[in-house]
């Protein structure tokens, strides 16, 4: 079954850049159907969607976010990856990484979520 | 853009009926799926209804999704409601350039 798994610092510094790494296992990156996501939930609030890629390189992000995110893949370590720059306390969140099946764009599983904190 | 409206908070006993609303602000709600997921405390959330209607395995058929182009809106509705039902519930869906979720509705079984 599909596992999904985020790793990364889990403080940065503000105006630094945010970067998280979301790895596969029981499956492959490169299976054309799916693609893979960044999620996140700032605390106590509702989730908001950052963007996904695909394993061909296309990259579609959240239009309120796509001049700081830059979503990657890789396929020889099976991971993925979300880089956020220019942070600010608002991005303090928790960071979940989610498979992708575009259109129905339906996100399932997800991994465990990791939180990053953006602090001095 | 636009936004999914979900109520903030519902509460019903056990055994009862709820359903939860979840209300397209522009765009026809018909135009693009739906999915629905709970989230427990201190869980990542996991898929109860896709595609609208469509449940996965391992989700019980107490759990029902439905569409009403008439209000704009989508509804989750559970019946035989039991107390590990308690949760948050998210609605989802997309247009051509973005992915939206909504507020998400805390249900609480009393």
């Amino acid at each position: 079954q599909v596992q999904l798994q985020e790793s990364g610092p889990g403080l940065v510094k503000p105006s630094q850049t945010l970067s998280l790494i979301c790895t596969v296992s029981g499956a492959s990156i490169s299976s054309g159907v799916y693609y893979w996501s960044w999620i996140r939930q700032h605390p106590g609030n509702g989730l908001e969607w950052i963007g996904y890629t695909h394993y061909s390189g296309s990259t579609y992000y959240n239009p309120s976010l796509k001049s700081r995110v830059i979503i990657s893949v890789d396929t020889s370590k099976n991971h993925f990856s979300l880089k956020l720059t220019s942070v600010t306390a608002a991005d303090t969140a928790v960071y979940y990484c989610a498979r992708t099946l575009n259109d129905p764009n339906w996100f399932d599983p997800w991994g465990q979520g990791t939180l990053v904190t953006v602090s001095s | 853009n636009f936004m999914l409206t979900q109520p903030h908070a519902v509460s019903e006993s056990p055994g009862k009926t709820v359903t939860i609303s979840c209300t397209r602000s522009s765009g026809s709600i018909a135009s693009n799926y739906v999915q629905w997921y709970q989230q427990r405390p201190g869980s990542s959330p996991t898929t109860v209804i896709y595609e609208g209607n469509q449940r996965p395995s391992g989700v019980p058929d107490r759990f029902s999704g439905s569409i009403d182009s008439s209000s704009n809106s989508a509804s989750l509705t559970i019946s035989g409601l039991k107390t590990e039902d308690e949760a948050d519930y998210y609605c989802q869906s997309y247009d051509s350039s973005n992915v939206v979720f909504g507020g998400g509705t805390k249900l609480t079984v009393l």
